[in-house]
């Protein structure tokens, strides 16, 4: 079944430790986002990417990195992991038969620097 | 510049009755327009979409949507809302000068009354 995965689901970590989100997409996307977002707050784009080798930096500003080296997946990095980066973050892909703006998200992953 | 507004922030309404949730965009052409649901502590799933056609669309869940240009408008409906639908809900849009972003609301948060 095509499908969006994120991992971890939750993590709890300490500040100055570097962290790498994970998320793989199986639908053959070739646009995927990830957006920061604040319990019952709105959805912040960090970044994005229109295919391999492509990456941009959103609205917000991040001191997230992000790669795309295969289409399937789009792993976000935090060197240096602080309080601050609380969040969830949320991974998205969209470009399939619903359009390039039809986006599906995965269930996102929360993260407490402590 | 393109946005979006969902007046709302919570909205109450008790269990059986009908719903509207509200959201206005400001776009000079016909946008691309979404509705999402989030519950809680995970990511956001597709209730429906307008590209063109029939202005009045059918999601997922029993909601609909309407699209009334006239007033910039697309707000979500559902006749007869279960406890189930407690969650967040948020209006995107999507333009053809959008960089294939969407442009997302600040979110409306439905409580349920038994």
């Amino acid at each position: 079944e095509a499908d969006i995965y994120q991992t971890p689901r939750y993590l709890v970590i300490g500040t100055g430790k570097k962290i790498t989100l994970e998320c793989s997409q199986t639908m053959g996307h070739d646009k995927m986002y990830w957006y920061q977002q604040d319990p019952g707050m709105e959805l912040h784009l960090i970044h994005y990417s229109y295919g391999v080798n492509s990456t941009e930096k959103g609205d917000l500003s991040s001191e997230s990195t992000v790669s795309r080296i295969r289409t399937e997946h789009f792993p976000l990095t935090l060197e240096s992991a602080r309080p601050s980066h609380t969040s969830q973050y949320l991974c998205a892909s969209s470009g399939g038969r619903g359009g390039v703006y039809e986006q599906y998200f995965g269930p996102g992953t929360r993260l407490t620097v402590t | 510049a393109q946005s979006v507004t969902q007046p709302d922030i919570h909205i109450t309404v008790s269990e059986g009755a009908s719903l509207e949730l509200r959201c206005n965009y400001s776009y000079g052409a016909t946008p691309y327009l979404f509705w999402y649901v989030q519950s809680p502590g995970q990511g956001l799933q597709l209730l429906l979409k307008y590209f063109s056609g029939d202005t009045l669309v059918q999601g997922i869940k029993g909601f609909e949507a309407e699209f009334k240009r006239s007033q910039s408008s697309f707000n979500l409906r559902k006749p007869s809302v279960h406890w189930s639908d407690a969650a967040e809900y948020f209006c995107a849009v999507g333009a053809m000068d959008s960089n294939y972003q969407l442009i997302w609301g600040a979110g409306t948060k439905l409580i349920i009354k038994p």
